[in-house]
């Protein structure tokens, strides 16, 4: 079945490094991708999306491209703010496959810290 | 702008006990999602309704689980004989419908069998 694959947690940085976090897919047809952010304390927010293969999402600083070749959906974020402290989701969607239900990574936890 | 809202936010309940958890979706949204996350894991979906229709139901799903969608608006969630590994985060979702993958999340129900 599909499974996402994010890379294990936690992640220290200072304020204003970079950052990535690393995300590999599998799926059997063409999913779409998402980044999903959980503040403490808080509920799953929408972070950013691609539908197709080259697709760049981006909100708030992050980005992440839909790479088919490498099967792969990476956040990057050039400059973290102490505000960006949460867990980061990975997940996919089979669009079109009847349920259209996401399927989550792990989660990372990022603390930036000042 | 109302978002998607669960009720009760905390549930403590005895091992045996039955549990019951509500779901608003956002207005129009024709589908609805209920997903399970346990700590330190991502979401795992258990159901979905496209309006009062339950199209898909995850292995995951005991028969201990019920859900109904009666009018195709809020949706309950049902644990009969509620058991310690039932603990978790209780996550519902919803999104416009077929080909807008975008779900957004409510805070949540969290639930402690004691």
């Amino acid at each position: 079945g599909d499974s996402v694959t994010q890379m294990e947690g936690p992640v220290t940085l200072s304020e204003e490094a970079f950052l990535t976090i690393n995300c590999t897919y599998t799926a059997t047809g063409y999913p779409s991708l998402f980044w999903y952010v959980q503040y403490p304390g808080e509920g799953l927010q929408l972070l950013l999306k691609a539908t197709k293969a080259d697709d760049k999402g981006s909100n708030k600083g992050f980005e992440a491209t839909y790479r088919k070749e490498t099967t792969s959906f990476h956040l990057e974020k050039g400059s973290v703010q102490v505000s960006d402290s949460a867990v980061y989701f990975c997940a996919l969607s089979e669009i079109g496959g009847g349920s259209e239900k996401l399927v989550f990574g792990k989660g990372t936890k990022l603390t930036v810290n000042p | 702008d109302t978002g998607v809202s669960q009720d009760p936010r905390h549930k403590i309940t005895k091992r045996g006990q039955n549990v019951t958890f509500r779901c608003d979706p956002i207005s129009e949204h024709n589908r609805l999602y209920w997903y399970r996350q346990t700590l330190g894991q991502g979401p795992e979906f258990l159901t979905y309704f496209q309006n009062e229709a339950q199209l898909e139901k995850s292995r995951l799903l005991s028969d201990r689980f019920s859900a109904e969608r009666p009018k195709g608006s809020f949706s309950t969630l049902e644990i009969q004989r509620t058991e310690q590994g039932d603990s978790a985060m209780y996550l519902c979702a919803s999104s416009l419908g077929r080909y807008e993958e975008t779900q957004y999340f409510g805070p949540g129900t969290r639930l402690l069998v004691l």
